[in-house]
């Protein structure tokens, strides 16, 4: 049973432009969670989706953040008009119960 | 709303060794989980234990173990016969039964293992 996947594993961007970042849970997982992790702290919250729907996105930023987990295919998480301040790693985890997580290798985005 | 706390930035010990990281959180729940997440310089987060709060029985997953004190808050994880591939940044996390908000965390301890 292959892990949680994540790509791209470095995305850089330029300001302004648009960031998209995947997330394939492992077989049988129905919870994705994402959660962002500035240098030096610890992870943050960002969204909680079970397939077709977000249950939670109050760790979500309201404007640019979006993300979405379709009946086929990935999650994804989405950052229009990218700012420095987005720069981080970007950690998904999926869960077959709610309460054990397992996370995928992360996404550093970078942005110039 | 829930809050981690470690209060131990850093900590270095011999291999070999046994090593105690302390990790305290506030909540007004009773029912919760707590998880030590391991984040070595990868950076991937490698779940090390769980701990479900109506338990009072310790988890024990090989050389790690906890010491669960549910009335002072307390969720301290002892590494025993400490390795040099303990070495990593080790996360304590809260996430309440239910898990819509996702998990907690501290800010983290980086545990060294001298050779």
């Amino acid at each position: 049973n292959a892990g949680v996947m994540q790509n791209p594993r470095h995305l850089v961007r330029r300001r302004g432009q648009e960031a998209r970042l995947r997330c394939s849970p492992m077989k049988g997982h129905s919870h994705v969670y994402w959660y962002r992790q500035l240098p030096e702290e610890g992870l943050k919250f960002m969204v909680y989706l079970q397939k077709e729907n977000i249950i939670d996105e109050s760790g979500m930023p309201k404007e640019r953040f979006s993300a979405e987990f379709p009946k086929e295919g990935p999650s994804i998480l989405r950052i229009q008009q990218v700012v420095r301040g987005d720069s981080a790693a970007y950690f998904c985890a999926s869960a077959e119960r709610q309460e054990t997580q397992y996370f995928g290798p992360g996404t550093r985005l970078l942005v110039l | 709303a829930q809050t981690v706390t470690q209060s131990q930035p850093e900590m270095s010990v011999q291999e070999a060794e046994t090593v105690t990281l302390s990790c305290t959180y506030d909540t007004s729940e009773n029912n919760y989980y707590l998880f030590w997440y391991k984040q070595p310089p990868s950076r991937q987060m490698i779940l090390v234990i769980r701990q479900e709060a109506y338990k009072q029985q310790n988890a024990t997953e090989n050389r790690f173990s906890v010491n669960f004190q549910k009335a002072a808050k307390s969720f301290s994880l002892k590494i025993s016969d400490s390795q040099l591939g303990d070495t990593a940044m080790y996360f304590c996390a809260f996430m309440f039964r239910g898990g819509a908000d996702g998990l907690t965390f501290g800010k983290g301890t980086h545990l060294i293992i001298q050779p």
